[in-house]
């Protein structure tokens, strides 16, 4: 079945730098890569996602870069700001239409 | 339009006891998903329900737990006889569509933090 990988666990970045997350999978026949945002006490939330026939989506300071050949796929927030500090996680859906997540990315923007 | 509602948000069950954890979807959603989370994890899927259908429950466990989704009415996910590796918290995601191209996207609720003293 399918496996994710997520890295790095924590990360820390200052105040109006760029943050990159990265994710591995294993299934080369999954086609939709999600990411979501799940702040303190809260459910996650979509903050973008990508399908297998792009390359690149961007969304104002968040952009998820796709490469299929390698099997990975990575979170860009640029100018970050301390509203973006929250747990990060990736998402695969596999040929099933399960989504199978990273463990998670602690960001933590520091002021 | 409210989103995805999860009662309780807390929940304190003494082993052996039975915990219910409730899930009312999004307004027009009829498709609902119960995740689990332990600390420093991502989420794991347990069950896929329509209306009064189990679609997929292949990630919950086969003992002890069960889930529903009556016609009216909240999505249940009931826990028999907990023990204290059932603390967790549980989350309710909803969607409007089937799984497959365009049907991807959840919104979850804030989850049930399940407790097992």
């Amino acid at each position: 079945g399918e496996n994710v990988e997520q890295h790095p666990s924590t990360l820390s970045v200052q105040e109006g730098d760029s943050a990159v997350i990265k994710c591995t999978y294993s299934d080369s026949a999954s086609n939709y890569f999600p990411w979501y945002k799940q702040e303190l006490g809260k459910g996650p939330q979509l903050i973008i996602d990508i399908r297998s026939n792009v390359g690149e989506k961007k969304d104002q300071r968040i952009a998820v870069t796709l490469n299929k050949t390698a099997k990975h796929f990575s979170l860009h927030i640029t100018e970050t700001q301390p509203e973006d500090s929250a747990v990060y996680f990736c998402a695969v859906m596999d040929s099933n239409y399960q989504l199978i997540w990273g463990a998670g990315t602690k960001l933590i923007i520091k002021p | 339009n409210a989103g995805v509602m999860q009662n309780p948000r807390h929940l304190v069950r003494r082993r052996g006891q039975e915990a219910r954890l409730r899930c009312s979807p999004m307004k027009g959603h009829s498709h609902v998903y119960w995740y689990r989370q332990l600390p420093e994890e991502g989420l794991k899927f347990m069950v896929y329900l329509q209306k009064e259908n189990i679609i997929d429950e292949s990630g919950m466990p086969k003992e002890r737990f069960s889930a529903e989704f009556p016609k009216e009415g909240p999505s249940i996910l009931r826990i028999q006889q907990v023990v204290r590796g059932d603390s967790a918290a549980y989350f309710c995601a909803s969607s409007p569509l089937t799984p497959g191209p365009g049907g991807e996207k959840l919104f979850f609720g804030s989850g049930t933090q399940l407790s097992v003293l």
